[in-house]
């Protein structure tokens, strides 16, 4: 049973360069959400997808951007990464927009130096 | 937007003891307050959630209350265990749409 998986597990990158997290689900959920955690502020909501096709945005949605080309994939690309986007993203699915429990992916740990 | 305040931020019980967490929110309208634990190195995990139609809801050695004239519910884990330690996030909503998550509460089991 995969879930949600991301990929990248781990990545460090430099200023002004672009990167994709990945994440593709096999639940068949139509929601899914892209958070970041960070110590002493919890999981905040930066993009999410009620189905596929939708986008929208977010609590802190600033210098990401996300698609929603299919069911099961739903990249976060930062176009031009810098020092504060540090932090742990997680992607995560629920089967519909008012069904309750998200099912969330081990995380990608993103460092910019 | 929902504001969701948790404290304390970290907890630190005897093995046995029991654990209180609890959190507050903004929205009169949220009506969904699920509870996530976070394992190291995982992603969260829902493990109670209680709706705005009931006080309280027990799971085994967990329960959540609910207090909706304060904004405010809790999360109770009783005969706490090592395996109870993690970080563990209150989360608010309406309608179960865009949660609005606590900052998070680090419990430690001293065995």
């Amino acid at each position: 049973i995969a879930g949600i998986t991301q990929a990248p597990t781990s990545q460090i990158l430099a200023a002004g360069r672009r990167m994709t997290l990945r994440c593709t689900q096999d639940m068949r959920h139509n929601a899914m959400y892209w958070y970041r955690q960070d110590l002493g502020l919890g999981l905040r909501l930066i993009h999410y997808s009620n189905t596929a096709g939708t986008t929208g945005k977010g609590e802190v949605p600033d210098g990401y951007s996300v698609s929603r080309a299919n069911t099961d994939d739903f990249p976060l690309t930062l176009a031009s990464a810098v020092p504060s986007q540090t932090s742990v993203y997680f992607c995560a699915s629920a089967p519909g927009v008012h069904t309750g429990e998200l099912f969330f992916g081990e995380g990608s740990r993103l460092t910019v130096l | 937007g929902e504001n969701v305040e948790q404290h304390p931020s970290t907890l630190s019980v005897q093995e046995g003891d029991s654990a209180v967490i609890k959190c507050t929110y903004s929205d009169s309208a949220s009506n969904y307050f699920p509870w996530y634990k976070q394992e190291l190195g995982k992603g969260p995990q829902l493990i109670i959630d209680i709706r705005s139609n009931v006080g309280e809801k027990k799971d085994q050695r967990i329960a959540v209350t609910l207090n909706k004239t304060a904004k405010h519910f809790s999360l109770h884990i009783t005969e706490t265990q090592p395996e109870d330690s993690a970080v563990y996030f209150c989360a608010a909503s309406r309608n179960d749409y865009k949660l609005s998550f606590g900052a998070g509460t680090t419990v430690t089991v001293r065995a």
